[in-house]
């Protein structure tokens, strides 16, 4: 299984921008790049996903590397309901099974 | 639209004794997945179901077992619990497609205490 590297944690203040990076050196050229995000107390959340281009949606951006091996979420404008551990996955459908490989995250903490 | 919902929300067992855990899908998917998150780490994926059969699993031994109904909700079971069964269960509902692009969409999980 592909593996993520993020760092263990990160601090904002509210209203400003925030960078997560996550490495995927061992990436394979058709393994998508997921990000979930986990609230205390709740299970995650779908963010965002990217396999080449980077990505826009309503809730962040995604940068993926010209070569993939790394990538960054990027929240524009932080608040107090950002903060939560954010995982960097890499979409695993070998053998026909979807499943999803989590790393231990960033925890992201957003001061006000 | 109903998201995926869990039950119970927390549960207590002793070492040995059996437990289910229980998972409703999201209206219009087929596909559930579990995962254990033990505390400070990220989930661990268990096994998949799809079409009410295993359709993939992780390290998990044998005593993990579960099932997948007509109406694509879906049991966890655990026999002879150990102290490091302890975990939060997540579930998670997806469309199975092909598509590298099926968002999972997890319950809230299942609290278990192992004593």
């Amino acid at each position: 299984d592909a593996k993520t590297t993020q760092p263990n944690s990160m601090e904002s203040n509210e209203e400003e921008p925030v960078h997560l990076p996550c490495n995927h050196s061992t990436i394979s050229g058709t393994d998508y790049i997921h990000w979930y995000r986990q609230l205390p107390s709740q299970g995650p959340e779908y963010v965002i996903h990217g396999l080449t281009s980077n990505v826009n949606n309503r809730m962040a951006s995604l940068a993926i590397a010209e070569d993939r091996k790394s990538s960054t979420l990027i929240l524009h404008r932080a608040t107090l309901r950002d903060a939560a551990v954010y995982y960097c996955i890499l979409r695993d459908l070998s053998y026909n099974t979807d499943k999803l490989i989590f790393g231990t995250g960033t925890r992201l903490q957003v001061f006000p | 639209e109903t998201g995926v919902t869990q039950s119970p929300t927390h549960l207590i067992k002793t070492r040995g004794q059996q437990v289910t855990l229980r998972c409703s899908s999201q209206s219009g998917h087929n596909t559930v997945s579990w995962y254990q998150q033990a505390l400070g780490q990220g989930p661990q994926f268990i096994f998949q179901y799809y079409r009410e059969e295993e359709n993939g699993r992780g390290n998990f031994p044998p005593r993990f077992s579960g099932l997948q109904f007509p109406n694509y909700s879906s049991e966890l079971n655990v026999n002879a619990l150990e102290l490091d069964d302890s975990a939060l269960y997540l579930c998670a509902s997806s469309i199975h497609s092909g598509s590298y692009t099926d968002t999972q969409y997890f319950g809230p999980g299942t609290r278990l205490t192992v004593l």
